[in-house]
């Protein structure tokens, strides 16, 4: 079992591109979450989903940012038109269920020049 | 004011001493994690608390429901533990969602 598998590691865009982080969960696990922690600051949720469903998308910009987690394949993080503030580190975690502990991803860090 | 708190935010110690980090929450809460991430690195999720005390190797977590307080103990300290540990708690009718404290930056001397 590989664990959390994110990729890619770092990721560079020009402001204006598009960004997509993606989160292969643990086997068998069917919650994922996607934190975000911007330079020298904490970790803030931002969205919650299940196979094929957003659960909770409280912590998710307003606009530019979507997030999805379909029937076959990696959940993906996309940021449209990335600006210098979207420079960050965004993890994800998953769960087999509710309460259950997380094993987190290492990590997509994200760079906008 | 954060509704996780830690304490203190910076921690310096030589090898070999017993290291205590503090968590305080003002919400009800489902379960507390403590998690360990080194720098630039990905994080480890080292305890998940609802009630009592767990122990892993050299790491202590306790938890206080009644007065909203958890502490994560290291033994016998390590440079190789130096690291910010984090502690975040799921609330009660939240979405599992972890509300996280700032975190504690752990330097530990030879």
């Amino acid at each position: 079992n590989a664990g959390v598998m994110q990729n890619p590691r770092h990721l560079v865009r020009r402001r204006g591109q598009e960004a997509r982080l993606r989160c292969s969960p643990m086997k068998g696990h069917s919650h994922v979450y996607w934190y975000r922690q911007l330079p020298e600051e904490g970790l803030k949720f931002m969205v919650y989903l299940q196979k094929e469903n957003i659960i909770d998308e409280s912590g998710m910009p307003k606009e530019r940012f979507s997030a999805e987690f379909p029937k076959e394949g990696p959940s993906i993080l996309r940021i449209q038109q990335v600006v210098r503030g979207d420079s960050a580190a965004y993890f994800c975690a998953s769960s087999p269920s509710s309460n259950y502990g997380y094993t987190f991803g290492s990590g997509t860090r994200l760079t906008v020049v | 004011k954060n509704e996780v708190e830690q304490s203190p935010q910076n921690l310096t110690a030589q090898e070999g001493e017993f290291i205590t980090i503090n968590c305080s929450y003002s919400v009800g809460i489902s379960a507390l994690h403590w998690l360990q991430q080194h720098p630039g690195g990905g994080i480890v999720s080292l305890f998940m608390l609802s009630s009592g005390k767990k122990k892993h190797g050299r790491l202590i977590a306790t938890i206080n429901i009644q007065e909203k307080h958890s502490s994560l103990h290291i033994t016998a300290s390590h440079p190789r533990d130096s690291a910010v540990y984090i502690c975040a708690v799921i609330g009660l009718n939240n979405t599992d969602k972890l509300i996280f404290g700032t975190g504690t930056r752990l330097q530990v001397f030879p």
